[in-house]
C-alpha cells in the first residue's frame, strides 16, 4: 500500500531531551512538510523540503531542525531550544499538484 | 501574511441537517483544496479544485471554487454521526526561490447530535 507513516503514534521524552520524528513515505512525492498542530487550532508549517538535500523554514521552525538525505524520508527533530514542544505533530508530502497528503501524526508529550 | 478565513468556527447540528462552510482569502487562489479530520488522526483530503467556477461532488459533500477565485465552499447533506471532526480548506502559497506551500484555514469544528 502507497502512503505516509509516522511513528510513533504517541512519544513521551523528559524535559530538555531531543526527540526525532519519524516521517516515511513511499509515494514517490518530491516534496515533504512538517506541521504543529495545538489543541483547537489549526496546522502551523515547521520546515518543508521540496526536493533531497534541500529544506526550507516555515513559519514556526525555531527549536526544530530537519534533514532530508533522502526522498521516502523526512525526520522532525524538536530540540531542547524548543520552548512548548509537547503538541500534535504531522507529516505530508505532495507530488505534481499542490495537495498535501498526510499521515497519522504523532502525539509528543514533555513531561 | 496569507491567511484564509474560515466560517463558521464551529457548528452544532442535529442528524439529517445539511451543513455549509466557506472560506475566503484577501489574494486570488489557483486550486482551493478541502481537508477533514477526525480526533487524533491526520487531515484526509475529501475534495480538491483546480478551476474557478467548478463544482465538484464526493458523496454527500459538494465543494465549489468561487468565480473570483478568492474563495470556496463546502455543503454536507443530510449529516450522519460519522461526519464529526474539523474541516480544513487549503489553498497553495508560492514563495519565489522557496517553492510552494499550503495555506490552511482555521478549520471548521462539525458537531452531529443523533
Amino acid at each position: 500500500d502507497g502512503g505516509i507513516t509516522q511513528s510513533p503514534k504517541y512519544l513521551f521524552r523528559k524535559e530538555g531531551q531531543n526527540v526525532t520524528l519519524s516521517c516515511e513515505q513511499n509515494l514517490n512525492h518530491d516534496a515533504m512538510y512538517w506541521y504543529r498542530q495545538d489543541p483547537g487550532q489549526g496546522l502551523r508549517l515547521i520546515y518543508y523540503s521540496q526536493i533531497v538535500n534541500d529544506f526550507q523554514k516555515g513559519d514556526i521552525a525555531e527549536g526544530y531542525s530537519v534533514s532530508r538525505e533522502k526522498k521516502e524520508s523526512f525526520p522532525l527533530t524538536v530540540t531542547s531550544a524548543q520552548k512548548n514542544p509537547t503538541a500534535f505533530y504531522l507529516c505530508a508530502s505532495s507530488g505534481t499538484t499542490d495537495t498535501q497528503y498526510f499521515g497519522p501524526g504523532t502525539r509528543l508529550t514533555v513531561l | 501574511g496569507q491567511q484564509l478565513n474560515q466560517s463558521p468556527q464551529s457548528m452544532f447540528i442535529q442528524e439529517g441537517e445539511d451543513v455549509s462552510m466557506n472560506c475566503t482569502s484577501s489574494s486570488i487562489f489557483n486550486t482551493w483544496l478541502w481537508y477533514k479530520q477526525d480526533p487524533g488522526e491526520g487531515p484526509v483530503l475529501l475534495i480538491a479544485l483546480y478551476k474557478a467556477g467548478e463544482l465538484t461532488s464526493n458523496g454527500r459533500l459538494t465543494a465549489q471554487f468561487g468565480i473570483t477565485r478568492k474563495d470556496s465552499f463546502l455543503n454536507i447533506s443530510a449529516s450522519i454521526p460519522s461526519d464529526v471532526g474539523i474541516y480544513f480548506c487549503a489553498g497553495p502559497f508560492y514563495l519565489y526561490n522557496q517553492g510552494g506551500k499550503l495555506i490552511f484555514g482555521q478549520g471548521t469544528e462539525l458537531s452531529v447530535k443523533p
